[in-house]
């Protein structure tokens, strides 16, 4: 398996475009989850899905922020429009059932300026 | 809510000897698993150990072993023979399994800062 995969792994943008993370979890896990990391606030989760659909997003920091999972295979984080306080690394992991562990992707170093 | 405390955020060890990291948290719920991730440079997140909290028994793997203090809420990290390969930021994080309350996600703490030097 390749493991859980996400694009693109860089991202630079200006501030006030839109911009799009996607994540391909691993094929059979059921819970998808999306980390965001920074100096300040560490790892922290914005929201997960189970069988495709949101279970908690009260991490997503405002309405700007939005996440789909149109399928069991793919995901999208998108930011709208963008500031550069949203410069982190994003993160994708997912986890099959009641499993313990989660499966992180590489993740995307996003830098809005 | 969960909190996972990681009170150093660097510690530095010599290559061959031994380094304990530590973690505290808090939680109201009776059973959790607790894992200790490592974050290269690639910035790629690896597990490298759990604990299930009903397990009295201490989790190890291979160089890595923690100390599960329950009562206490603490959850440390040792690492025997320290390699340069071990550098890296160690991630406690926690997990519940009531999913009304945690939602199966991880609670990290905020990181330590490992460098093994020669």
């Amino acid at each position: 398996d390749a493991g859980v995969i996400q694009s693109p792994r860089h991202e630079v943008t200006e501030m006030g475009q839109e911009v799009t993370l996607r994540c391909k979890p691993i094929s059979g896990h059921d819970y998808l989850f999306w980390y965001r990391q920074t100096m300040m606030r560490g790892l922290e989760l914005l929201i997960y899905f189970n069988n495709n659909v949101p279970i908690d997003d009260s991490g997503m920091p405002e309405d700007r922020f939005s996440a789909k999972m149109p399928n069991a295979s793919f995901s999208t984080l998108k930011i709208q429009p963008s500031e550069p306080r949203d410069s982190a690394v994003y993160f994708c992991a997912s986890r099959e059932g009641h499993l313990y562990e989660q499966y992180f992707g590489p993740g995307t170093r996003l830098t809005v300026t | 809510a969960q909190t996972v405390t990681q009170s150093q955020p660097e510690m530095s060890v010599q290559e061959a000897e031994t380094v304990t990291l530590s973690c505290t948290y808090d939680t109201s719920e009776n059973n959790y698993y607790l894992f200790w991730y490592k974050q290269p440079p690639s910035r790629q997140m690896i597990l490298v150990i759990r604990q299930e909290a009903y397990k009295q028994q201490n989790a190890t793997e291979n160089r890595f072993s923690v100390n599960f203090q329950k009562a206490a809420k603490s959850f440390s990290l040792k690492i025997s023979d320290s390699q340069l390969g071990d550098t890296a930021m160690y991630f406690c994080a926690f997990m519940g399994r009531d999913q009304v309350h945690s939602g199966y996600a991880l609670n990290f703490g905020k990181g330590t800062s490992l460098l093994v030097t020669p």
